[in-house]
Protein backbone atom coordinates (compact mmCIF):
# COMPACT_ATOMS: atom_id res chain seq x y z
CA UNK A 1 0.00 0.00 0.00
CA UNK A 2 0.94 3.80 -0.04
CA UNK A 3 3.27 4.66 2.55
CA UNK A 4 4.81 8.49 3.43
CA UNK A 5 8.25 7.81 5.53
CA UNK A 6 9.81 11.29 7.26
CA UNK A 7 12.44 12.83 8.98
CA UNK A 8 12.05 11.65 12.80
CA UNK A 9 12.82 14.80 14.68
CA UNK A 10 12.70 16.77 16.94
CA UNK A 11 14.61 19.27 15.17
CA UNK A 12 16.28 22.41 16.86
CA UNK A 13 17.41 25.05 14.47
CA UNK A 14 18.55 28.76 15.33
CA UNK A 15 16.83 31.33 14.00
CA UNK A 16 18.16 32.31 10.46
CA UNK A 17 19.36 28.51 9.68
CA UNK A 18 18.55 26.45 6.71
CA UNK A 19 15.76 23.86 7.24
CA UNK A 20 15.44 20.70 5.33
CA UNK A 21 13.10 17.77 6.39
CA UNK A 22 13.13 14.91 4.49
CA UNK A 23 10.33 12.99 2.90
CA UNK A 24 10.14 9.83 0.83
CA UNK A 25 7.24 7.89 -0.33
CA UNK A 26 6.02 4.80 -1.76
CA UNK A 27 3.14 4.98 -4.15
CA UNK A 28 1.77 3.19 -6.86
CA UNK A 29 0.51 5.87 -9.98
CA UNK A 30 0.96 9.03 -9.78
CA UNK A 31 -0.17 10.03 -6.25
CA UNK A 32 -0.58 14.20 -5.34
CA UNK A 33 1.94 15.41 -2.44
CA UNK A 34 1.42 17.49 0.06
CA UNK A 35 2.82 19.55 3.03
CA UNK A 36 0.95 19.93 6.52
CA UNK A 37 1.29 21.96 9.03
CA UNK A 38 0.41 22.03 12.67
CA UNK A 39 0.72 24.84 15.34
CA UNK A 40 0.26 24.43 18.85
CA UNK A 41 -3.42 24.32 19.67
CA UNK A 42 -4.48 24.20 15.80
CA UNK A 43 -5.59 22.20 13.29
CA UNK A 44 -3.32 20.99 10.21
CA UNK A 45 -3.25 23.68 7.53
CA UNK A 46 -1.85 23.01 4.04
CA UNK A 47 1.10 24.37 4.10
CA UNK A 48 2.44 23.79 0.02
CA UNK A 49 1.45 21.08 -2.45
CA UNK A 50 2.45 19.40 -5.96
CA UNK A 51 0.38 17.25 -8.02
CA UNK A 52 2.95 16.20 -10.75
CA UNK A 53 6.89 14.94 -10.99
CA UNK A 54 8.69 17.56 -11.00
CA UNK A 55 6.28 20.73 -10.04
CA UNK A 56 7.59 22.61 -6.88
CA UNK A 57 5.10 23.70 -4.29
CA UNK A 58 5.77 27.07 -2.77
CA UNK A 59 4.64 29.05 0.13
CA UNK A 60 5.72 31.14 3.07
CA UNK A 61 9.32 30.62 1.60
CA UNK A 62 8.75 26.99 2.29
CA UNK A 63 9.50 25.08 -1.19
CA UNK A 64 9.27 20.92 -1.49
CA UNK A 65 10.16 19.66 -5.29
CA UNK A 66 8.33 16.65 -6.61
CA UNK A 67 11.17 14.05 -7.44
CA UNK A 68 9.44 11.20 -8.93
CA UNK A 69 13.25 9.09 -9.86
CA UNK A 70 14.20 9.68 -5.74
CA UNK A 71 10.21 9.56 -5.11
CA UNK A 72 11.19 12.33 -2.50
CA UNK A 73 9.39 15.42 -1.91
CA UNK A 74 11.84 17.43 0.83
CA UNK A 75 10.86 20.14 2.57
CA UNK A 76 13.11 23.36 2.34
CA UNK A 77 13.32 26.86 3.78
CA UNK A 78 16.40 29.05 3.84
CA UNK A 79 15.65 31.24 6.61
CA UNK A 80 13.86 30.16 9.85
CA UNK A 81 12.16 32.37 11.92
CA UNK A 82 10.70 31.48 15.21
CA UNK A 83 7.06 31.34 14.27
CA UNK A 84 7.82 28.23 11.91
CA UNK A 85 7.89 26.45 15.05
CA UNK A 86 5.02 23.60 14.28
CA UNK A 87 5.15 20.12 13.73
CA UNK A 88 5.42 19.43 9.77
CA UNK A 89 3.51 15.94 7.94
CA UNK A 90 4.42 14.72 4.77
CA UNK A 91 1.34 13.34 3.03
CA UNK A 92 0.15 11.76 -0.48
CA UNK A 93 -2.94 11.42 -2.13
CA UNK A 94 -3.86 8.39 -4.69
CA UNK A 95 -5.75 10.76 -6.25
CA UNK A 96 -8.97 7.84 -6.90
CA UNK A 97 -12.15 7.93 -5.06
CA UNK A 98 -11.78 9.47 -2.05
CA UNK A 99 -8.81 11.03 -2.46
CA UNK A 100 -7.51 9.74 0.94
CA UNK A 101 -4.61 11.17 2.51
CA UNK A 102 -1.81 8.91 3.73
CA UNK A 103 0.68 11.40 6.41
CA UNK A 104 4.59 10.64 7.49
CA UNK A 105 4.80 10.66 11.18
CA UNK A 106 4.98 14.03 11.63
CA UNK A 107 8.42 16.31 12.13
CA UNK A 108 8.54 18.63 14.83
CA UNK A 109 10.63 21.62 14.49
CA UNK A 110 11.80 24.42 16.91
CA UNK A 111 13.35 27.35 16.31
CA UNK A 112 15.17 29.21 18.61
CA UNK A 113 15.80 33.17 18.87
CA UNK B 1 -12.90 30.58 4.46
CA UNK B 2 -12.73 27.22 4.26
CA UNK B 3 -13.17 26.81 8.31
CA UNK B 4 -13.64 23.31 9.89
CA UNK B 5 -14.84 23.29 13.41
CA UNK B 6 -15.11 20.21 16.57
CA UNK B 7 -17.02 20.11 19.38
CA UNK B 8 -16.47 19.74 21.89
CA UNK B 9 -12.44 20.25 21.77
CA UNK B 10 -11.82 18.05 25.28
CA UNK B 11 -14.17 15.42 26.81
CA UNK B 12 -13.13 13.31 29.67
CA UNK B 13 -15.63 10.55 30.17
CA UNK B 14 -15.72 7.10 32.37
CA UNK B 15 -15.04 3.71 30.78
CA UNK B 16 -18.34 2.35 29.30
CA UNK B 17 -19.82 5.55 28.31
CA UNK B 18 -20.37 7.21 24.69
CA UNK B 19 -19.25 10.13 23.55
CA UNK B 20 -20.34 12.24 20.50
CA UNK B 21 -18.11 14.02 18.70
CA UNK B 22 -19.18 16.81 16.06
CA UNK B 23 -17.20 18.31 12.83
CA UNK B 24 -19.03 21.14 11.35
CA UNK B 25 -17.78 22.93 8.02
CA UNK B 26 -18.73 26.46 8.93
CA UNK B 27 -18.37 28.28 5.27
CA UNK B 28 -19.08 26.04 2.86
CA UNK B 29 -20.23 22.27 2.26
CA UNK B 30 -18.61 19.28 2.50
CA UNK B 31 -20.52 15.91 0.61
CA UNK B 32 -17.39 14.24 2.29
CA UNK B 33 -15.24 14.65 5.52
CA UNK B 34 -12.71 12.11 7.05
CA UNK B 35 -12.38 10.92 10.62
CA UNK B 36 -8.28 10.11 11.82
CA UNK B 37 -6.63 9.42 14.95
CA UNK B 38 -3.71 10.84 16.25
CA UNK B 39 -1.33 9.28 18.73
CA UNK B 40 0.85 10.61 20.63
CA UNK B 41 3.88 11.99 18.65
CA UNK B 42 2.67 9.83 16.17
CA UNK B 43 1.19 10.10 12.74
CA UNK B 44 -2.60 10.33 11.54
CA UNK B 45 -4.17 7.46 11.46
CA UNK B 46 -7.33 7.57 8.84
CA UNK B 47 -10.22 6.02 10.86
CA UNK B 48 -13.35 6.47 7.98
CA UNK B 49 -14.43 8.50 5.25
CA UNK B 50 -17.87 9.80 5.82
CA UNK B 51 -20.37 10.69 2.99
CA UNK B 52 -23.24 12.81 2.95
CA UNK B 53 -26.56 10.54 2.91
CA UNK B 54 -24.91 7.51 2.81
CA UNK B 55 -23.10 5.04 5.03
CA UNK B 56 -19.29 5.51 6.27
CA UNK B 57 -16.29 3.97 4.48
CA UNK B 58 -14.10 2.49 7.34
CA UNK B 59 -10.27 1.34 7.39
CA UNK B 60 -9.22 -1.78 7.90
CA UNK B 61 -8.88 -2.60 11.58
CA UNK B 62 -11.70 0.45 12.77
CA UNK B 63 -14.50 -1.10 14.32
CA UNK B 64 -17.73 0.16 13.20
CA UNK B 65 -20.11 -1.12 15.65
CA UNK B 66 -17.05 0.91 17.78
CA UNK B 67 -16.99 4.16 15.79
CA UNK B 68 -19.99 5.32 14.64
CA UNK B 69 -20.18 8.07 12.00
CA UNK B 70 -23.60 9.72 11.00
CA UNK B 71 -23.21 12.54 8.23
CA UNK B 72 -26.70 13.38 7.81
CA UNK B 73 -26.19 16.83 6.25
CA UNK B 74 -23.73 18.84 4.30
CA UNK B 75 -22.44 20.58 7.20
CA UNK B 76 -22.06 18.38 9.72
CA UNK B 77 -20.38 14.87 10.48
CA UNK B 78 -20.82 13.47 13.71
CA UNK B 79 -18.63 10.46 15.29
CA UNK B 80 -20.17 8.69 18.35
CA UNK B 81 -17.35 6.67 20.43
CA UNK B 82 -19.69 3.65 21.84
CA UNK B 83 -18.92 2.00 25.26
CA UNK B 84 -15.53 3.89 25.79
CA UNK B 85 -12.57 2.18 27.09
CA UNK B 86 -8.91 3.72 28.50
CA UNK B 87 -7.23 2.49 24.91
CA UNK B 88 -9.94 4.75 23.02
CA UNK B 89 -8.20 7.74 24.28
CA UNK B 90 -6.75 9.70 21.20
CA UNK B 91 -6.92 13.03 19.86
CA UNK B 92 -9.46 12.23 17.11
CA UNK B 93 -9.38 15.09 13.80
CA UNK B 94 -11.68 15.64 10.92
CA UNK B 95 -11.43 17.54 7.58
CA UNK B 96 -14.22 18.71 5.25
CA UNK B 97 -13.44 18.19 1.26
CA UNK B 98 -13.76 21.29 -0.83
CA UNK B 99 -13.14 21.40 -4.21
CA UNK B 100 -10.46 24.54 -4.67
CA UNK B 101 -10.39 26.55 -8.24
CA UNK B 102 -6.90 27.69 -8.76
CA UNK B 103 -5.35 29.16 -11.69
CA UNK B 104 -4.00 25.59 -13.23
CA UNK B 105 -7.29 23.84 -12.54
CA UNK B 106 -9.44 22.67 -9.68
CA UNK B 107 -8.38 20.33 -7.21
CA UNK B 108 -10.08 18.46 -3.79
CA UNK B 109 -7.80 20.06 -0.42
CA UNK B 110 -8.81 18.80 2.81
CA UNK B 111 -9.21 21.45 5.78
CA UNK B 112 -8.77 20.03 9.09
CA UNK B 113 -10.60 20.75 12.38
CA UNK B 114 -8.65 21.95 15.61
CA UNK B 115 -8.92 18.33 16.95
CA UNK B 116 -10.76 16.62 20.27
CA UNK B 117 -8.96 15.04 23.23
CA UNK B 118 -11.01 12.02 24.57
CA UNK B 119 -9.71 10.79 27.66
CA UNK B 120 -11.33 7.84 28.79
CA UNK B 121 -11.13 6.80 32.59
Amino acid sequence: GNSVTQMEGPVTLSEEAFLTINCTYTATGYPSLFWYVQYPGEGLQLLLKATKADDKGSNKGFEATYRKETTSFHLEKGSVQVSDSAVYFCALSDNQGAQKLVFGQGTRLTINP
Amino acid sequence: GAVVSQHPSRVICKSGTSVKIECRSLDFQATTMFWYRQFPKQSLMLMATSNEGSKATYEQGVEKDKFLINHASLTLSTLTVTSAHPEDSSFYICSARMLVVGTSGGYNEQFFGPGTRLTVL
